[in-house]
């Protein structure tokens, strides 16, 4: 069974900090998502990693593919308020013929004023 | 327009009820998903359809019925429904099924089943 688990569950900073979210499994994975979700509404995509190694930067967050293919980080600098949210990695993996994604429970992400 | 919108946003339903939600998508994707989402559990895919076949179905209860009469528009028709059914049903739909798999969510719908 693949699974994937973030850590940590929750987070509480205050604005301006730096921070850095994991989401680690034993499988690998073809590529893995990441999205942000904010109360009251679906997960919004944000990245997708697809090669071992790979780094991509979106504004102030940097979303970093494990070299195995088997875990990603994503790290936020001087976060702002507006990055307030529910972080989800999804990772894509097979069950038998059929394509799938693999959902983490999340990281809890508040940034207070 | 909003690329994915769901309605109702929020709603509460008796045991011995009968009700469904509405999805649509704008985006000319192929392939449209429900999936369940309920504290401290991962998303849960309940059904996936592309091209309008479904082509998934994760082992989910009878009381839950899905409908896809075209590549635009999904339906979750909900009857006899638990307790435990309690959760945000989210909507999403994807390009393809089998190659651009990035998943584009609607808002949700809030059920209550009392």
């Amino acid at each position: 069974t693949q699974l994937l688990e973030q850590s940590p569950q929750f987070l509480s900073i205050q604005e301006g900090e730096n921070l850095t979210v994991y989401c680690n499994s034993s499988s690998v994975f073809s590529s893995l998502q990441w999205y942000r979700q904010e109360p009251g509404e679906g997960p919004v995509l944000l990245v997708t990693v697809v090669t071992g190694g790979e780094v991509k930067k979106l504004k102030r967050l940097t979303f970093q593919f494990g070299d195995a293919r088997k875990d990603s980080s994503l790290h936020i600098t001087a976060a702002q308020p507006g990055d307030t949210g529910l972080y989800l990695c999804a990772g894509e993996g097979r069950a038998g013929n059929n394509r799938k994604l693999i959902w983490g429970l999340g990281t809890s992400l508040a940034v207070n004023p | 327009e909003t690329g994915v919108t769901q309605t109702p946003r929020h709603l509460v339903m008796g045991m011995t009820n009968k009700k469904s939600l509405k999805c649509e998508q704008h985006l000319g994707h192929n392939a449209m998903y429900w999936y369940k989402q309920s504290a401290k559990k991962p998303l849960e895919l309940m059904f996936v359809y592309s091209l309008e076949e479904r082509v998934e179905n994760n082992s989910v209860p009878s009381r839950f019925s899905p409908e896809c009469p075209n590549s635009s528009h999904l339906f979750l028709h909900l009857h006899t429904l638990q307790p435990e059914d309690s959760a945000l049903y989210l909507c999403a739909s994807s390009q393809d099924w089998d190659s651009k798999f990035e998943q584009y969510f609607g808002p949700g719908t809030r059920l209550t089943v009392t």
